[in-house]
């Protein structure tokens, strides 16, 4: 079964700083990821996401995350973060065997000082 | 559009209690989910239906039953609650398949006492 994880949990950063979040997954086989974001209050939101082709993808808001299958990770970057970019980030992978049961890493929560 | 709703949005329960939380999609979605949230440990998914009549088992499904009623409906039931249940229930819907984004509901918040 796939997993995901994220190793950061809290990550405290001041305006214009750079972001890297890591996720990594468990699974042998093809899979597809998404990153989702939980702003204060509201529910998850797709931010990106990558099913084939080019690695390197990009999302809303200035958000990339780059696939690198050899280290099994998928990790959400933003080169200048802003005070509007607190919120709770969340990695998920579907594999494509199962390609409907999705499973959510345990979240990072990203802290900006303005 | 009103996307996907979810009734209550909050309850407070005894333990050995049951209740059921209801989910509604108008986006003609052929999957849904159960999430629950706890602190720390991000979205844990109860149970998902593919499909309008086939459930599966997620990461945490003891303890918990659902039902797809229709294509529309998908609903999670809680049996005897307990107060490890204590959660906020979040029921997902997308248009199938694992390539398609996730539209989630505004969460149930669920006390168990």
């Amino acid at each position: 079964a796939q997993s995901v994880s994220q190793h950061n949990h809290h990550v405290i950063l001041s305006e214009a700083a750079s972001l890297e979040l890591g996720c990594n997954y468990s699974y042998g086989g093809t899979v597809n990821l998404f990153w989702y974001v939980q702003y204060p209050g509201q529910h998850l939101q797709l931010l990106l996401k990558y099913f084939s082709g080019d690695p390197l993808v990009k999302g809303i808001k200035g958000f990339e995350a780059e696939f690198i299958k050899s280290k099994f990770s998928f990790n959400l970057r933003k080169p200048s973060v802003q005070w509007s970019d607190t919120a709770e980030y969340f990695c998920a992978v579907t594999a494509q065997s199962s390609a409907s049961k999705i499973i959510f890493g345990s979240g990072t929560r990203l802290s900006i000082r303005p | 559009n009103a996307g996907v709703t979810q009734t209550p949005k909050f309850q407070v329960l005894k333990t050995g209690q049951s209740m059921t939380l209801q989910c509604a999609q108008d986006m003609n979605h052929n999957s849904m989910y159960w999430y629950r949230q706890d602190p720390g440990m991000g979205l844990r998914l109860i149970y998902y239906s593919a499909s309008e009549g086939t459930t599966d088992k997620g990461e945490v499904p003891n303890g918990y039953n659902v039902s797809r009623l229709n294509k529309r409906e998908f609903s999670l039931r809680l049996e005897s609650a307990a107060p490890s249940q204590t959660s906020v229930y979040f029921c997902a819907s997308s248009e199938g398949g694992g390539t398609g984004e996730l539209f989630f509901g505004e969460g149930s918040r669920l006390t168990v006492l």
